[in-house]
């Protein structure tokens, strides 16, 4: 059971927006930045939203995140088919001197 | 650009040692604001972060918990290039291994490499 709590999976039809909720505890996400990662089917996670809020260059503006008390949303406008993926949250946990991951939720783009 | 080149076998049998390398290009591995980690990844379990090593003028480790007591990290400064190994693995440690930089300000892993699918079988 993973730390950091997301919903197993989710399902949207193109072009409309879905939210992914992380949470967590004030051991994480409640003191820690929080990251956000995408990983398309049969690849390596890439790294889409970094210190709570903010995207690395290459990442378009549908992207989103956004962090209130021990919970962190990831939200993405305009749903297009290449969006289907596992999206993965993380942060550092003080507690327990580690890096923590939520179990991932798998997005479906109907 | 920074790349993560992964190395090392596919295949360990029961009770033996796992034995991955990370090597690095376009950074160093003792470099101050960074630290160098390996995670895994299986269906059961999700993304699961191992440990890290990394260079504040000593060399310190991280180590996940549940694995503390077979996990060893390393560094090579003169390779440029770390390590894992797991020892007494058991079928439970089959999943993909990634060896990932994290940026040690604020905390992210904005490098990854390539993954090793590692199964323990006999």
């Amino acid at each position: 059971q993973s730390i950091l709590t997301q919903p197993p999976s989710l399902s949207a039809a193109p072009g409309q927006k879905v939210t992914i909720s992380c949470y967590g505890s004030s051991s994480n996400i409640g003191t820690k930045y929080v990251s956000w990662y995408q990983q398309l089917p049969g690849t390596v996670p890439e790294l889409l939203i970094y210190d709570n809020d903010q995207r690395p260059s290459g990442i378009p503006d549908r992207f989103s995140g956004s962090k209130s008390g021990t919970s962190a949303t990831l939200g993405i406008t305009g749903l297009q088919t290449g969006d289907e993926a596992d999206y993965h949250c993380a942060a550092w946990d003080d507690s327990l001197g580690a890096v923590v991951f939520g179990g991932g939720t798998k997005l479906t783009v109907l | 650009q920074v790349q993560l080149r992964q190395s090392g076998p596919g295949l360990v049998q029961p009770s033996q040692t796992l034995s991955l390398t990370c090597g690095i290009s376009g950074d160093s591995v003792s470099s101050t604001s960074a630290a160098w980690s390996w995670i895994r990844q299986s269906p059961s379990r999700g993304l699961e972060w191992l440990g890290r090593t990394y260079f504040r003028y000593k060399w310190i480790n991280d180590y996940a918990l549940p694995v503390k007591s077979r996990i060893s990290i390393n560094a090579d400064t003169g390779k440029n290039q770390f390590y894992l190994q797991l020892n007494s693995v058991t079928p439970e440690d089959t999943a993909v291994y990634y060896c990932a930089r994290w940026t040690h300000h604020t905390g992210y892993f904005d490098q990854w490499g390539q993954g090793t699918l590692v199964t323990v079988s006999s």
